[in-house]
């Protein structure tokens, strides 16, 4: 059965502050892995997808890599509005569903 | 360019009563899925739907049903509601192609009393 977990479930910066979201998976033969932001009373907002170990791609302060066991979400000198719930989801090469992880709560505090 | 929509935004229901949401996908879209999220978990999968059809299911029961109109746009059906079916309810829509990323509404919060 294909998985998703993602640690911390909450991380608290302050302003400036960087760090690093995890996200593991098992997948039988992955297909992709998204990363969303969510804010509150609002749906995903779609940031990235990797399709390959030793992907990277940019966005702003925002920069995900993949490994073959896991994906990271590194913010560089965050701001408050980086505040939001980031998910992470796979997709396997034999369905059309994404498997969500529960999130990563990030508050950044001026 | 209009994103994915869907309404209502919110609804209170009563246990044992049925309920319809709707949803219209965005512009260029053919596929919509529809996703329930709980409050602080991730979305789960219910199903999609392509060319008017329902081409995957997750783990729901039969209570949860769809359907699609030849324009594209979507209705998620749940007959004889339960406490536990209160949720967000969201819909993405994507491109029917390789590693198209679903594009979300804004969802329905749907309680049911």
């Amino acid at each position: 059965e294909d998985q998703v977990t993602q640690s911390p479930e909450a991380l608290r910066l302050q302003e400036g502050e960087s760090s690093s979201l995890n996200c593991s998976y098992t997948v039988s033969g992955l297909r992709g892995l998204f990363w969303y932001r969510q804010d509150p009373g609002k749906g995903p907002e779609f940031l990235f997808t990797l399709y390959s170990a030793g992907e990277e791609k940019e966005k702003e302060r925002l920069k995900a890599t993949l490994t073959k066991k896991e994906s990271f979400l590194h913010i560089t000198a965050p701001k408050p509005e980086d505040s939001a719930t980031y998910l992470c989801a796979v997709q396997a090469n034999y369905g059309q569903n994404f498997v969500f992880g529960p999130g990563t709560r990030l508050s950044v505090l001026p | 360019d209009a994103g994915v929509t869907q309404s209502p935004t919110h609804l209170i229901k009563t246990r044992g009563q049925q309920v319809t949401l709707r949803c219209s996908p965005k512009s260029g879209h053919d596929t919509v899925s529809w996703y329930q999220q709980a409050l602080g978990q991730g979305p789960q999968f219910i199903f999609q739907y392509y060319e008017e059809e329902e081409r995957q299911r997750g783990n729901f029961p039969d209570r949860f049903s769809g359907h699609q109109y030849p324009n594209y746009s979507s209705e998620l059906n749940v007959n004889a509601l339960l406490l536990g079916d209160s949720a967000l309810y969201l819909c993405a829509s994507s491109f029917n192609s390789y590693n198209s990323p679903l594009h979300f509404g804004n969802g329905t919060r749907l309680t049911v009393t």
